[in-house]
């Protein structure tokens, strides 16, 4: 497994502003994903981080409304950029373990957007 | 599509007894199958997880699942509750040969005691 701790826990941010989220894992780890939960929601995976790539971004979600890093093998950011009310949500990161097939989830970060 | 149910939104038990959590999945093939547990303002923990074998497996906090092929279910079990079990569980799946996880919309668990 994985211990995997996210900055902030918990955000409440104006509309039109962004906000940077912190994934560090105390481990090397070569895939690492960000989720999204919306209220009462299940998890929505946004994108996956590789390091060394560009990140992978799935249906739905854009580069420029979620721009990702992933500068080493231990560390992403998710920003969410340009916020409304609908961005409200927790959001998680994971890391890929067994070729990413087994997931081990970070605390997640509670956005509230006003 | 793939899709995951989880047909029960919520269930509540008592303290003692056991408990069984549906979840039922929709893909061509055997997936790579999952539970996790969030509770209350944590991340979600990986309870168990199914791959390939004995369609009987074991996982922490004395919880059990079983795959079904003929199916398409991998319901989970747990003989006697604890009030420490009450958070919502996710079944998740995923295609064998990739990442991309599918989760169910959860199942909220209260226990009475």
């Amino acid at each position: 497994s994985a211990v995997i701790s996210q900055k902030p826990s918990r955000d409440i941010c104006q509309r039109g502003t962004s906000l940077t989220i912190q994934c560090q894992v105390d481990s090397q780890v070569t895939m690492m994903f960000w989720y999204r939960q919306q209220p009462g929601q299940s998890l929505t995976l946004i994108a996956t981080a590789n390091q060394g790539s560009e990140a992978t971004y799935e249906s739905g979600f854009v580069i420029d409304k979620f721009p990702i890093s992933r500068p080493n093998l231990t560390f992403s950011t998710l920003t969410v950029s340009n916020m409304s009310p609908e961005d409200s949500s927790i959001y998680l990161c994971s890391v890929g373990l067994a070729g990413g097939q087994e997931q081990y989830f970070g605390p997640g970060t509670r956005l509230t957007v006003t | 599509a793939q899709s995951v149910t989880q047909p029960d939104i919520h269930i509540t038990v008592s303290e003692g007894a056991s408990l069984e959590l549906r979840c039922n999945y929709s893909y061509g093939a055997t997936p790579y199958l999952f539970w996790y547990v969030q509770s209350p303002g944590q991340g979600l923990q990986l309870l168990l997880k199914y791959f390939s074998g004995d369609t009987l497996v074991q996982g922490i906090k004395g919880f059990e699942a079983e795959f079904k092929r003929s199916q398409s279910s991998f319901n989970l079990r747990k003989p006697s509750v604890h009030w420490s079990d009450a958070a919502e569980y996710f079944c998740a799946v995923a295609p064998t040969g990739t990442y991309k996880y599918i989760f169910g919309t959860g199942t909220r668990l209260k226990v009475l005691a």
